[in-house]
């Protein structure tokens, strides 16, 4: 079963707007990472944030993370074209012994 | 640095044969771990190896196992083949172990189990 649950599933944006996709999780965790997926390719990593962390940014990128809701949202600033993928987040569980995904959320940015 | 590479790249295999696959790590990772990619599923976590010992596993049955070598690279095997075992096998390494590092994923191999 899955750690993640995303939302929305799905999202279509006009280059230039943001795209925010949410996440959340069940149980206790170290920390919170996110991964970009182009078609059906490997993942690339775009940000970690820990447990202990509330925001973190990467560029165009700003991470947010709530653990009494257990719920992180990831923004991406002036979207361009290139950032059509698939996004998923990823949590370790607290024995930090396994990462796990969600259902990832599929952006397209139309040009 | 050469990034995580992954062979073959696409297979095709009938139900009940078995299949290896590949894995070589980014140069002085330790850690490879294995994910299997479905439409139905998502991304499922199957076994993580460091320094040639399988340390975690995930919910899979026997049918899939692994091993790495001195040199890191990795193999997974998955015997008896069924028809959901078709899916994209993607393998990520890391440096120091545990899912603290950041995992660097290959680019997968996509089984098709006809």
């Amino acid at each position: 079963s899955q750690q993640g649950e995303e939302d929305p599933q799905a999202l279509s944006i006009q280059e230039g707007e943001n795209a925010t996709m949410n996440c959340s999780y069940k149980t206790s965790i170290n920390n919170l990472q996110w991964y970009r997926q182009n078609s059906g390719r490997g993942l690339v990593h775009l940000i970690l944030i820990r447990s202990n962390e509330r925001e973190k940014h990467s560029g165009r990128l700003r991470v947010t993370l709530d653990t009494s809701k257990k719920s992180s949202s990831l923004l991406i600033t002036a979207s361009r074209a290139a950032d059509t993928a698939s996004y998923f987040c990823a949590t370790d569980t607290d024995a930090g012994n396994m990462l796990t995904f969600g259902g990832g959320t599929r952006l397209m940015v139309k040009p | 640095k050469a990034g995580v590479t992954q062979t073959p790249r696409y297979l095709i295999k009938t139900r009940g044969q078995q299949v290896t696959l590949s894995c070589s790590p980014i140069s002085g990772h330790r850690s490879v771990s294995w994910y299997q990619q479905t439409p139905g599923q998502g991304l499922q976590f199957l076994f993580e190896y460091f320094s040639e010992t399988q340390r975690n596993k995930g919910n899979f049955p026997g049918r899939f196992s692994g091993r790495q070598f001195s040199n890191s690279r990795s193999e997974m095997n998955v015997s008896t083949l069924e028809l959901g075992d078709s899916a994209l096998y993607l393998c990520a390494s890391s440096f120091g172990g545990g899912f603290t590092d950041t995992q660097y994923f290959g680019p997968g191999t996509r089984l098709t189990v006809l």
